[in-house]
């Protein structure tokens, strides 16, 4: 499989519910990101993993929880989520070459639709 | 605040004409400038990215242009096709910072 997954494509959950999303990267890059994109909206650039380690965390609340455990992988974890959070959660990568990370071009996944009840 | 806008959220053409959308941008001063395209339930697509030394850039039917003193970019398809419809985003870069605009949704009438 080649280019940036995302799983569950879809998702519902309720507000006391803990759920994961997963995003798998097949290109060989070096960065990975969490975007949020709701309805109207501008991207929210809400994590950036760079080398696996976070260098960025935008003023995001705690319920989210992002875990990179190496730089093929990035997870969001989801724990007591507010309607609000309703939204497209694309992950995507990048290949940061000497420069810090948003400088590069970025690919995203097909994103995780998320309802939260 | 640092702010980018895009024209229009919706834009309807006709095709074979020449569909132009604008990226205006204040309070920031971004080296790149990226285009995107998203389709209905998936992810944005890159398509060009444009460096701020540079005044144009084109591939393909696709030309974009890059002014950082009217602090605009303008994003140009040619000979529009009906497969052409989808938002498009633009998108700002900084050494430490990325941000999108909300993107225009693009219609190409057959």
């Amino acid at each position: 499989e080649t280019g940036v997954t995302q799983t569950p494509r879809h998702l519902v959950m309720g507000m006391t519910n803990k759920k994961s999303l997963k995003c798998e990267q097949h290109l060989g890059h070096n960065a990975m990101y969490w975007y949020k994109q709701s309805a109207k909206k501008p991207l929210e650039l809400m994590f950036v993993y760079s080398l696996e380690e976070r260098v960025e965390n935008n003023s995001v609340p705690s319920r989210f929880s992002p875990e990179c455990p190496n730089s093929s992988h990035l997870f969001l974890h989801l724990h007591t989520l507010q309607p609000e959070d309703s939204a497209l959660y694309l992950c995507a990568s990048s290949q940061v070459n000497g420069g810090t990370p948003s400088t590069d071009t970025q690919y995203f996944g097909p994103g995780t639709r998320l309802t939260v009840l | 605040s640092q702010k980018i806008e895009q024209n229009s959220e919706a834009l309807n053409i006709q095709e074979g004409k020449t569909a132009t959308l604008t990226c205006n941008y204040t309070n920031y001063s971004p080296a790149y400038l990226q285009w995107y395209r998203q389709d209905p339930g998936r992810g944005p697509v890159f398509l060009l990215l444009i460096r701020e030394n540079e005044k144009e850039k084109r591939k393909e039917r696709l030309k974009v242009t890059f002014d950082t003193t009217l602090k605009q970019s303008l994003f140009h398809i040619t000979a529009s096709q009906p497969a052409d419809s989808a938002t498009y985003l633009c998108a700002l870069q900084s050494a430490s910072k990325i941000i999108f605009g909300s993107g225009t949704r693009l219609s190409i009438r057959p």
